[in-house]
């Protein structure tokens, strides 16, 4: 069984950082490009930062470019999301998510996702 | 920046067919997918690669694609299908992905 575990995030002042670990299991995590999406309080769902198989290529939205930096650790079967110089804007649920195997960006499993909260 | 644009609300009876659109320039070229999203759940995928449907979702779930616009149907409208439905594809230069800003589906 596929499962997507986030863990890391919490309550953190503007300006701090963080960083947030997605544990996969149940398959084989060299073989997927994988992503972090992001959903604020009663908003809808925005794609953050997605990394191929082997860390040679990276994507970011915009708003995060400059401060957050996805990697992966394949023999660990781990995702990361290090996330500096927050803003009250970056409160939100930060889900991991593995895109189908075609794909690098449509996501057939998703974590259950972890509460981030940029707050004085 | 790229935007994939959706109407914030869709209303059907059950039984009805329910259509939610989406409309992005870069649509004709790169592939759309569909998400459901209930209340305090993460999303799941409904619809890939414009109108693939996975495993495990029921049929009256379908996609289209005409142009720049993307649809998803679902016929026969179940109250269980009552949620926030969000489209989602890549920039022209596939360096990016946008999601829309969803569509509640009311089931009257």
């Amino acid at each position: 069984e596929v499962q997507l575990v986030e863990s890391g995030g919490g309550l953190v002042q503007p300006g701090g950082s963080l960083r947030l670990s997605c544990v996969a299991s149940g398959f084989t995590l060299s073989a997927y490009w994988m992503s972090w999406v992001r959903q604020a309080p009663g908003k809808g769902l925005e794609w953050v930062a997605s990394i191929k198989q082997d860390r040679s290529e990276k994507y970011y939205v915009d708003s995060v470019k400059g401060r957050f930096t996805i990697s992966r650790d394949n023999a660990k079967n781990s995702l990361y999301l290090q996330m500096n110089s927050l803003t009250v804007e970056d409160t939100a649920v930060y889900y991991c998510a593995r895109p189908i195997i075609s794909s690098w960006y449509g996501a057939d499993y998703w974590g259950q996702g972890t509460l981030v909260t940029v707050s004085s | 920046s790229y935007e994939l644009t959706q109407p914030p609300s869709v209303s059907v009876s059950p039984g009805q067919t329910a259509r939610i659109t989406c409309s992005g320039d870069a649509l004709p070229k790169q592939y759309a997918y569909w998400y459901q999203q209930k209340p305090g759940q993460a999303p799941v995928l409904v619809i890939y690669r414009d109108n693939e449907r996975p495993s495990g979702i029921p049929e009256r779930f379908s996609g289209s694609r005409s142009g720049t616009i993307v649809t998803l149907s679902i016929t026969g409208v179940q109250a269980e299908d009552e949620a926030d439905y969000y489209c989602q594809s890549a920039d022209n230069s596939a360096t990016g992905v946008v999601f829309g800003g969803g569509t509640k589906l009311t089931v009257l």
